[in-house]
């Protein structure tokens, strides 16, 4: 059974700075790996998907890296800014097609 | 183009009632799921639809709840007999249906059983 287990589960930081959030995974064989944001009473907007083929991938301020051999995702975000206060899901298809998520980093960006 | 909607976005409840949620996909997007979002659990997974079936319904949490989908499109989540625990956020998500497709997820209905 797949689990995915994400570190920190909160993290607060200044303005500007740049953050790495990590995500691990037990069963190394993945589809894919897809990181979302979660705004408070809102759904889940994806941000990035990593095929399992890839080994990283870049939407503006925001890159994620896979490493499937060691079960570990991380999603690096640059010059923060107050409006990245979200929270932040990693999740990975368990067989075909349903996602299995982490808990969550809840990220506070204080300007 | 339109992303995925779902309706009610707030539905409250009392315990004992049945309530029926409902879910538009993203036109042409064979694949539908859905999650269940609540405090103590996280985000768990329902039930995965492939066009008109549902080939894993793995996630319900009980014969109380059911979900149906017509024409490929519109699917409705069903709970019966609601109770305090069905209490959460149900979301929904489409994709285009191959292995590997990005899931996109709709604002999801809160339930509030009393």
């Amino acid at each position: 059974k797949q689990e995915v287990t994400q570190i920190p589960a909160a993290l607060s930081v200044p303005e500007g700075e740049n953050l790495v959030l990590n995500c691990s995974f037990t069963d190394s064989a993945i589809y894919n790996l897809q990181w979302f944001r979660q705004d408070p009473g809102k759904g889940l907007t994806s941000l990035l998907l990593i095929q399992s083929s890839q080994r990283e991938q870049t939407s503006g301020r925001l890159n994620a890296s896979l490493d499937k051999s060691s079960g570990r995702s991380t999603l690096y975000i640059a010059a923060s800014q107050p409006g990245d206060s979200a929270t932040y899901l990693c999740a990975v298809p368990q067989g075909a097609q349903k996602l299995v998520f982490g808990q969550g980093t809840r990220l506070t960006i204080n300007p | 183009g339109a992303g995925v909607s779902q309706s009610p976005s707030n539905k409250v409840t009392e315990k004992g009632k049945d309530v029926e949620l409902r879910c538009d996909p993203i036109s042409g997007h064979t694949a539908l799921y859905w999650y269940r979002q609540s405090l103590g659990q996280g985000l768990e997974f329902l039930i995965y639809f492939q066009g008109n079936s549902a080939p894993d319904k793995s996630g319900l949490p009980s014969d109380r709840f059911s979900a149906e989908r017509t024409g490929g499109s519109v699917s409705t989540l069903t709970i019966q007999r609601t109770q305090q625990e069905d209490s959460a956020v149900y979301l929904c998500a489409s994709s285009p249906g191959e292995l590997g497709r990005e899931q996109y997820f709709g604002p999801g209905t809160r339930l509030t059983v009393t």
